[in-house]
């Protein structure tokens, strides 16, 4: 695709579900960004994916995230056990190399109710 | 490690020029600058490069003090377009794993 695809754009979930968060890279970008923007705040970093390399997952807050990126393309980012501090948009990116600039997705809305 | 950046917010008339600047404490491979407009994405503008490299627009000028671990955006004539959110980059391997500024707000008035 022209762009970097995330969906949904918008999720709202109960307390305690579990969520799945689709990224769609684009076509021959090697790595992967996820990124957690909470209202008004910085943009977070949660797991970084390199080609066939192991993800660096420092940036996942806690055990109930994880995330996995298929065929070096689509990621999905699995959040379970939703908690209300869970709350954010969750951006995705990538990029050509590691050293060129990273293209956002528009991000999923994610409210935990 | 998150990179400091300053001013946390600016106001500028249209055509009036702006300094934003991201200081980290960590060696720097690399600085990365974003500008994100309210509910939209954040959108690429320049990567600075240890060693002296630059990719960016040509509208857009940066610095990057290497001894320093210093970056600073300059923002020249702006123009209502510049409104937004400001974000450096800061990353530390060469792996673009991105570690952002708190941000900076900067708001053009005509």
């Amino acid at each position: 695709g022209a762009g970097v695809s995330q969906s949904p754009s918008n999720k709202v979930t109960e307390k305690g579900k579990d969520v799945e968060l689709r990224c769609d890279p684009i076509s021959g970008h090697t790595a992967l960004y996820w990124y957690r923007q909470s209202l008004g705040q910085g943009l977070e970093f949660l797991i970084y994916f390199q080609g066939n390399s192991a993800p660096d997952k420092s940036g996942l807050p806690s055990d109930r995230f994880s995330a996995e990126r298929t065929g070096g393309s689509v990621s999905t980012l699995t959040i379970q056990r939703t908690q209300q501090e869970d709350s954010a948009v969750y951006l995705c990116a990538s990029s050509f190399t590691p050293t060129d600039e990273a293209f956002f997705g528009q991000g999923t809305r994610l409210t935990v109710v | 490690q998150q990179p400091v950046q300053s001013p946390q917010a600016v106001i500028l008339r249209e055509g009036e020029d702006a300094v934003i600047n991201c200081s980290s404490s960590k060696a720097l491979y690399s600085v990365h600058w974003y500008r994100q407009k309210h509910g939209e994405a954040p959108v690429f503008l320049m990567i600075l490069l240890k060693g002296g490299e630059q990719k960016g627009h040509e509208k857009i000028s940066a610095s990057f003090n290497e001894k320093k671990q210093q970056s600073s955006l300059y923002l020249t004539a702006s123009q209502l377009s510049y409104s937004g959110t400001y974000f450096c980059g800061t990353d530390l391997l060469g792996g673009n794993k991105l570690v952002f500024g708190a941000g900076t707000i900067l708001r053009v008035k005509s």
